[in-house]
């Protein structure tokens, strides 16, 4: 059964940091891992998909990169803004066209 | 150039009474997915749908719980004498068809789910 444990639930950083968000998962037969950013009261914008061939991924300030076979993703956000501030999730798929596992998330506070 | 539609985007409800929760995938996407979220937890899959079948629906509860994607219309998750423990936010995400093509699921805002 796979598992995807994102760690620490939380995270404050001030304005202008690098930072990077880890994700983790225990069955390396992934179809894909993406990363998605929720805001409170809304849903899911999904922010980069890494098939699970590539070793990574850029869009703008953000870079996802993928491990496949030590099961670890890390997405990296350059010189962070607050408006970066929201609940950032990892979700692997374990096949084409088959279900997302989600770990619970990291929140991010980016303070000015 | 609609995204997927969740209506209502609230929805309260009495112990005992039925849910419907409805879902307009994107346009040309014929694959649904609903997930589940729990407060403090992640979401949660719970039944993935193509056009009049029902593909994967292990994460869906037992009882109470069914979803359907009609040939016509939207998606619909139906929960039936609903218990506090429904409370959540249920999501729904959609895909093309197309196989081989690593294609992102598009999530809705999601249906907020509350029980009195």
């Amino acid at each position: 059964k796979q598992e995807v444990t994102q760690i620490p639930a939380a995270l404050s950083v001030p304005e202008g940091e690098n930072l990077v968000l880890n994700c983790s998962f225990t069955d390396s037969a992934i179809y894909n891992l993406q990363w998605f950013r929720q805001d409170p009261g809304k849903g899911l914008t999904s922010l980069l998909l890494i098939q699970s061939s590539q070793r990574e991924q850029t869009s703008g300030r953000l870079n996802a990169s993928l491990d496949k076979s030590s099961g670890r993703s890390t997405l990296y956000i350059a010189a962070s803004q607050p408006g970066d501030s929201a609940t950032y999730l990892c979700a692997v798929e374990g096949g084409a066209n088959s279900k997302l596992t989600f770990g619970k998330g990291i929140t991010l506070s980016v303070r000015p | 150039n609609a995204g997927v539609m969740q209506n209502p985007r609230h929805l309260v409800r009495r112990r005992g009474q039925e849910a419907r929760l409805r879902c307009s995938p994107m346009k040309g996407h014929s694959h649904v997915y609903w997930y589940r979220q729990l407060p403090e937890e992640g979401l949660k899959f719970m039944v993935y749908l193509q056009k009049e079948n029902i593909i994967d629906e292990s994460g869906m509860p037992k009882e109470r719980f069914s979803a359907e994607f009609p040939k016509e219309g939207p998606s619909i998750l139906r929960i039936q004498q609903v218990v506090r423990g429904d409370s959540a936010a249920y999501f729904c995400a959609s895909s093309p068809s197309s196989q081989g093509i690593n294609q992102p699921q598009h999530f809705g805002d999601g249906t907020r789910l509350s029980i009195l």
